[in-house]
């Protein structure tokens, strides 16, 4: 199965909201309210974002927010700080055998 | 800590083998699914395995299938992946993932172990 589509770069000034995309098909996005989002800073962890399409782990900044609509969720972070600046990856449920799958990644740049 | 820590990665030639070790602290292993993901040079994040608290069910990416194995050790604490006929295209870091069953999505993760495949 295909990966997720995401942009591949984004950008925004420190104080900005940037909107970064992940388009997927009936067989996941579609017909699973479960995708999430994950931060991640070269050599470091990943970081969850966003679970169930919309929902914030506990302490989370609520400058992160998700949604979805159809086969497209969104990652939507507002008042960009430069610690913001990391790839940032969609992942959606994709079925039984498939499991999970993710989107390619987009670059976040705060200029 | 609740954290994860993964070891074992290195040079491995092609056709050779590897068994990735993740150990969990600050939590039970038992209580959750688990997983590997892994991240090639340049490239996103790619699911490679998950197995269930128990061991009884298990999945994987089309493209390691017969090749890797996921296991674990809950008395232990301990996730494995032991990955052979290793090809270039599995050269990666790996990382190992805490997997909400049922919700799909990975809370916790380690920092990652980078295996190379060549000659």
């Amino acid at each position: 199965q295909s990966a997720l589509t995401q942009s591949a770069s984004v950008s925004g000034s420190p104080g900005q909201s940037i909107t970064i995309s992940c388009t997927g098909t009936n067989s996941d996005l579609a017909t699973y309210n479960l995708v999430s989002w994950y931060q991640h800073h070269p050599g470091k962890a990943p970081k969850l974002l966003i679970y169930e399409a919309n929902k914030r782990p506990s302490g989370l900044s609520n400058r992160f927010s998700g949604s979805k609509s159809g086969n497209t969720a969104s990652l939507t972070i507002s008042g960009l700080q430069a610690g913001d600046e990391a790839d940032y990856y969609c992942c959606s449920y994709a079925g039984y055998s498939t499991s999970v799958i993710f989107g390619g990644g987009t670059k976040l740049t705060v200029l | 800590e609740v954290q994860l820590v993964e070891s074992g990665g290195g040079l491995a030639q092609p056709g050779g083998s590897l068994r990735l070790s993740c150990v969990a602290s600050g939590f039970p292993l038992r209580s959750y699914w688990m997983s590997w993901v892994r991240q090639a040079p340049g490239k996103g994040l790619e699911w490679v395995a998950n197995m269930r608290q128990d061991g009884g069910e298990q999945n994987y990416v089309d493209s390691v299938k017969g090749r890797f194995t996921i296991s674990r050790d809950n008395t232990k604490n301990f996730l494995y992946v032991q990955m052979n006929s290793l090809r270039a295209e599995d050269t990666a870091v790996y990382y190992c993932a805490r997997l909400r069953g049922g919700v799909w999505y990975f809370d916790l993760w380690g920092r990652g172990t980078l295996v190379t495949v060549s000659s």
